[in-house]
């Protein structure tokens, strides 16, 4: 089967407007994680999915960041009002329980 | 100070240099992943583990619990082995990844 996939794969949007961001994990996988990568930084998680179990919302930066996850399948992570602090890529994972997490290939996001 | 610190930041060896990436964690974990993330590129993910030591081609990886620390090796070095090398930990079960700052390798023909 195929990896995780992600779209759009580059944004760019304006100051102020929102974005959506979609993940498709791989079929079967439980676990959905977003991550994001600022330029010339390291990796911090956004949230977690793991079954029908309520999402990990700790590493939500701010309340203009949202997600949603369809049963075990397509994720939706929702930025309101976009901020130039926001530019970064934005990475998902999926996993089964315990296992290696597989990423996808990252949505680039530039907010000018 | 981070949980998860990687030495050293910036590495650059000769093709066919032995290379060791090191990690250490300041927290209990359930298990540590090494991952691989080349320019432009996507992550990779190389190991996982939680115990001894694991083998894959070219590249070992070991970890020791009761140090809390873990070695990610490179043996016959090449250029494509170029790459951002990152620890990162997870501290029980399903649970999100801790992060290093990654390990930045260049490898000279």
């Amino acid at each position: 089967g195929a990896g995780v996939s992600q779209s759009p794969s580059n944004k760019v949007t304006e100051k102020g407007k929102d974005v959506e961001l979609r993940c498709d994990p791989i079929s079967g996988h439980t676990a959905l994680y977003w991550y994001r990568q600022r330029l010339g930084q390291g990796l911090e998680f956004l949230i977690y999915f793991q079954g029908n179990s309520a999402p990990d919302k700790s590493g939500l930066p701010s309340d203009r960041f949202s997600a949603e996850r369809t049963g075990e399948s397509v994720s939706t992570l929702t930025i309101q009002r976009t901020q130039q602090e926001d530019s970064a890529v934005y990475l998902c994972a999926s996993s089964y329980p315990h296992e290696t997490q597989y990423f996808g290939p990252g949505t680039r996001l530039l907010v000018l | 100070k981070n949980e998860v610190e990687q030495s050293p930041q910036n590495l650059t060896a000769q093709e066919g240099e032995f290379i060791t990436i090191n990690c250490s964690y300041s927290v209990g974990i359930s298990a540590l992943h090494w991952l691989q993330q080349h320019p432009g590129g996507g992550i990779v993910s190389l190991f996982m583990l939680s115990s001894g030591k694991k083998k894959h081609g070219r590249l070992i990886a070991t970890i020791n619990i009761q140090e809390k620390h873990s070695s990610l090796h490179i043996t016959a070095s090449h250029p494509r082995d170029s790459a951002v090398y990152i620890c990162a930990v997870s501290r029980s079960g399903n649970t999100p990844l801790v992060f290093g700052k990654g390990t930045r390798l260049s490898v000279i023909a």
